[in-house]
């Protein structure tokens, strides 16, 4: 069964430095979304992405925060420069169609320290 | 703004018992999703609901989307040990243009075997 892939599983970085997180939604899935679980909260929504340009994005996603589709597989979501409360599981989703189910990768766990 | 608000937080039951929890808003959905999430791990897509009084199935899973299209529940009966997890209703803000999820808090259930 086709599934949303994430890489690394975890990242750890210092403060102040780039990361970027890798994400191959599943391959016939039109939009594709970025979402964050700080420890023990709820999942909340970064951006969404269709047709090759950010469709949404919310407060969280501000200015240190890029998205890209780099080629026909991969998604990647780029944090300029961190900070400590960027720690968190970031979560990659796929959906077919607009208001379809979103199938959500494994995550990566990013530490700032 | 949009919430969702699960209940109970916490479920501690018995191997074989049934399980109920819901989830409310004070506005409108037209979608409402039911994940599982294991620790360390992303949310799995349980059950999709579309549709105003839709009940369905997925297995021992059971989900309704309310009248109102302001409730869901989802009921699981039987409960095995590998039930355990954390269950999200989830919904897409209707603010937005991409289906993006908003996500309830939450409901941890553990079972004693």
């Amino acid at each position: 069964e086709p599934e949303v892939t994430q890489t690394p599983s975890h990242q750890v970085t210092q403060m102040g430095q780039e990361v970027i997180l890798r994400c191959v939604p599943i391959s016939n899935h039109l939009y594709f979304y970025w979402y964050r679980q700080i420890l023990g909260q709820k999942v909340e929504f970064l951006v969404s992405f269709y047709n090759n340009e950010i469709s949404e994005k919310s407060e969280i996603f501000d200015d240190q925060f890029s998205v890209e589709r780099p080629d026909g597989s991969n998604f990647t979501l780029k944090i300029r420069s961190t900070k400590l409360e960027d720690s968190a599981m970031y979560f990659c989703a796929s959906s077919v169609g607009r208001r379809g189910e979103q199938f959500f990768g494994p995550g990566t766990r990013l530490t700032v320290l | 703004g949009q919430q969702l608000n699960q209940s109970p937080q916490s479920m501690f039951i018995q191997e074989g018992e049934d399980v109920s929890m819901n989830c409310t808003s004070s506005s409108i959905f037209n979608t409402w999703l039911w994940y599982k999430q294991d620790p360390g791990e992303g949310p799995v897509l349980l059950i999709a609901l579309y549709k105003a009084g839709e009940l369905t199935s997925n297995g021992r899973l059971t989900a309704q989307f309310g009248i109102t299209r302001k409730d869901s529940f989802l009921n699981i009966s039987a409960s095995i040990p590998s039930d355990v997890g954390i269950y999200f209703c989830a919904g897409p803000f209707e603010g937005g243009s991409q289906g993006n999820l908003i996500f309830g808090k939450g409901t941890k259930l553990s079972v004693k075997p």
